[in-house]
């Protein structure tokens, strides 16, 4: 199983909703991420867990909340989000956090904020 | 901070025809260069990497060298498909430390049958 896999693949919420974003990989690694894609626009680092430990927050506004309950499982918390967050939100996955190694990314969920 | 240009605009051609996009990165040390894919719907897929000055990376008849004396990562195919048609990004990896990929702006290529 080479997959990460995002629940739900589509999105739309209010801004005063609290919903979640989930991530799942079954290949062993140890490193997850969140990136956030506006269209047309090349993926931005948000979050980095290392051994289900937070070791980068690339300053991203406290509406965003990471969790990363287990080695398999990563997910993102939403409340009270802006318009202006509306993109598609990746997560991908490497063996560990290390220069050089091979990101997996999953489909991405689409978000909307109206 | 390291960075990795692309070049501008997206790239229209033919099916069969030559392909090339321009890479070029500035960094410290000696990084990894990757070439990253991504279809209409989807996340990335790693397409090609190199490691090291003069390494070849090559995948689906796409191939990319890396060269360190025009610190240049250009991505080449000698005959596209209409399934090539994707967005690909250029990126970096630092020399060491943490896998944060800086990524080019990706350049939308299209082929028409």
């Amino acid at each position: 199983d080479t997959e990460v896999t995002q629940t739900p693949k589509h999105l739309v919420m209010g801004m005063t909703n609290k919903k979640s974003l989930k991530c799942e990989q079954h290949m062993g690694h140890r490193a997850m991420y969140w990136y956030k894609q506006k269209a047309k626009k090349p993926p931005e680092l948000m979050f980095v867990y290392s051994y289900e430990k937070l070791s980068i927050n690339e300053s991203v506004p406290s509406r965003f909340s990471p969790e990363c309950p287990n080695s398999s499982l990563l997910n993102l918390h939403l409340h009270a989000l802006q318009p202006e967050d509306s993109a598609l939100y990746l997560c991908a996955s490497s063996q560990v956090d290390a220069t050089n190694e091979k990101l997996f990314f999953g489909s991405g969920t689409q978000l909307s904020v109206l | 901070g390291d960075s990795v240009t692309q070049m501008e605009g997206p790239v229209t051609l033919s099916e069969e025809a030559f392909l090339t996009i321009n890479c070029t990165y500035t960094a410290t040390g000696y990084p990894s260069l990757f070439w990253y894919v991504q279809y209409p719907g989807e996340g990335l897929q790693l397409l090609l990497k190199a490691t090291k000055a003069d390494d070849k990376g090559s995948n689906k008849g796409f191939e990319a060298t890396y060269r360190k004396e025009t610190t240049s990562f250009h991505l080449e195919k000698g005959s596209v498909q209409v399934s090539d048609s994707a967005v690909y990004f250029c990126a970096l990896t630092p020399y060491y430390g943490n896998n944060r990929l800086a990524f080019g702006k990706g350049n939308q290529v299209v082929v028409i049958p």
